[in-house]
């Protein structure tokens, strides 16, 4: 398994503004994710984030919106950029361990945006 | 394409009665399935997962699931409900042949009535 922290736990921001979320992994992981939960529903896929090299976006999600950095094989953060209201979700990270089929989840980021 | 179906977004239950939570997939190749829990405010914690290896899977706190190809499904269940088991489930589907990208249900909201 993974421990994983993020950072901040919570955030209240203005509209417009930006918001830089961090991501800890207690061990070294090729593979990391980015994750929306937005209010009462379930999960979707930002980007993954594989250290040396670029994010991979799903449908939907754009690097000017949420630019992505990976500079080691124990952190990364995903910006959310010139938040609307829309924007407030919960934002998670996880990593995959080498050969474990299994993702585990850091405890997320809850972010209003006013 | 991995898809991943959830019969029921809120469920209850009586404490002490059985627990069962729905969720058929679809995979064009052999999958993996996961069930996590997501407690308030709080992040994804891994209850179990199916890898290929037996096809009744135990997990924590008392939860298994059974993989059951010919039904396509992975229902998740409980003998006898606790309070504590309040929470949101989700069933997760992925494949190795996709990096192991996750496929999330829509969730379901378990209730626990005293």
């Amino acid at each position: 398994s993974a421990v994983i922290s993020q950072k901040p736990s919570r955030d209240i921001c203005q509209r417009g503004t930006s918001l830089t979320i961090q991501c800890q992994v207690d061990s070294q992981v090729t593979m990391m994710f980015w994750y929306r939960q937005q209010p009462g529903q379930s999960l979707t896929l930002i980007a993954t984030a594989n250290q040396g090299s670029e994010a991979t976006y799903e449908s939907g999600f754009v690097i000017d919106k949420f630019p992505i950095s990976r500079p080691n094989l124990t952190f990364s953060t995903l910006t959310v950029s010139n938040m609307s209201p829309e924007d407030s979700s919960i934002y998670l990270c996880s990593v995959e361990p080498g050969q474990q089929e299994t993702q585990y989840f850091g405890p997320g980021t809850r972010l209003l945006v006013l | 394409a991995q898809s991943v179906t959830q019969l029921g977004s809120h469920v209850s239950v009586s404490e002490g009665a059985l627990v069962l939570l729905r969720c058929n997939y679809s995979s064009s190749v052999p999958p993996y399935l996961f069930w996590y829990v997501q407690y308030p405010n709080q992040g994804l914690q891994l209850l179990l997962k199916y890898t290929s290896a037996a096809t009744l899977v135990k997990g924590i706190n008392g939860f298994e699931a059974e993989f059951k190809k010919s039904e396509t499904s992975f229902h998740l269940t409980k003998p006898s409900a606790h309070m504590s088991d309040a929470a949101e489930y989700f069933c997760v589907v992925s494949d190795q042949w996709t990096g192991n990208q996750f496929y999330f249900g829509t969730g379901t909201s378990l209730t626990v009535i005293p």
